[in-house]
């Protein structure tokens, strides 16, 4: 069974601060992906990685693939309120129409 | 414009009533998605269509029966609602049918249904 885990669950920072967040699997990937979902709202995709090692920036935020496609990390630098959410990592099931979603990381981060 | 809608956006009612659940994408899609997000913001696919066919059924109880009417409608119905479908359920669709990096699902504002 593919499972996507994230850690943390949680995460509760000061703005300005640094973190990493974490999506692990057991399985290969064949591509995975980060979306953010704001309180009251639906996931939106922020961003695809499909080469193992791959890296990839958006503003503040950087995206990496492990080499063994079997995990992903978020890294946002300098976090501000708005980063504020639910991030989500979600991979395809090999050769199907669905995907399946990590567990989650609630972000606050604080004024 | 709004590119995945759905109604209502809050839907509370008794336990054994049924209801349903509408979904509009203006985004020329051929792909759409039922997911169910838990209280602990865990997301599960539920349902897909492609062109109007059923692609994706997954162990869902047969209380709820998804009708496509056409390719930019997906309509969610509940027969005999219990306590445990109190959810936020979530509409998407997609250009690309097949999961893979080309594959990027727009979600709708979701539905937060409560049964009592």
């Amino acid at each position: 069974t593919q499972l996507l885990e994230q850690s943390p669950q949680f995460l509760s920072i000061q703005e300005g601060e640094n973190l990493t967040v974490y999506c692990n699997s057991s399985s290969v990937f064949s591509s995975l992906q980060w979306y953010r979902q704001e309180p009251g709202e639906g996931p939106v995709l922020l961003v695809t990685v499909v080469t193992g090692g791959e890296v990839k920036k958006l503003k503040r935020l950087t995206f990496q693939f492990g080499d063994a496609r079997k995990d992903s990390s978020l890294h946002i630098t300098a976090a501000q309120p708005g980063d504020t959410g639910l991030y989500l990592c979600a991979g395809p099931f090999s050769k199907t129409y669905k995907y399946i979603f990590g567990t989650g990381t609630r972000l606050k981060v604080l004024a | 414009d709004t590119a995945v809608s759905q109604t209502p956006k809050y839907l509370v009612t008794q336990m054994g009533n049924d209801k349903s659940i509408k979904c509009e994408q203006n985004l020329g899609h051929d792909t759409m998605y039922w997911y169910k997000q838990d209280s602990k913001k865990f997301l599960k696919i539920m349902f897909s269509y492609n062109n109007k066919e059923l692609i994706i059924n997954e162990t869902v109880p047969n209380r709820f029966s998804p009708k496509s009417p056409d390719k930019a409608h997906l309509n969610l119905h509940i027969n005999s609602l219990e306590l445990g479908d109190s959810a936020v359920y979530f509409c998407a669709s997609s250009q690309v049918v097949l999961a893979g990096p080309l594959n990027e699902q727009f979600f709708g504002p979701g539905t937060r249904l409560t049964v009592l």
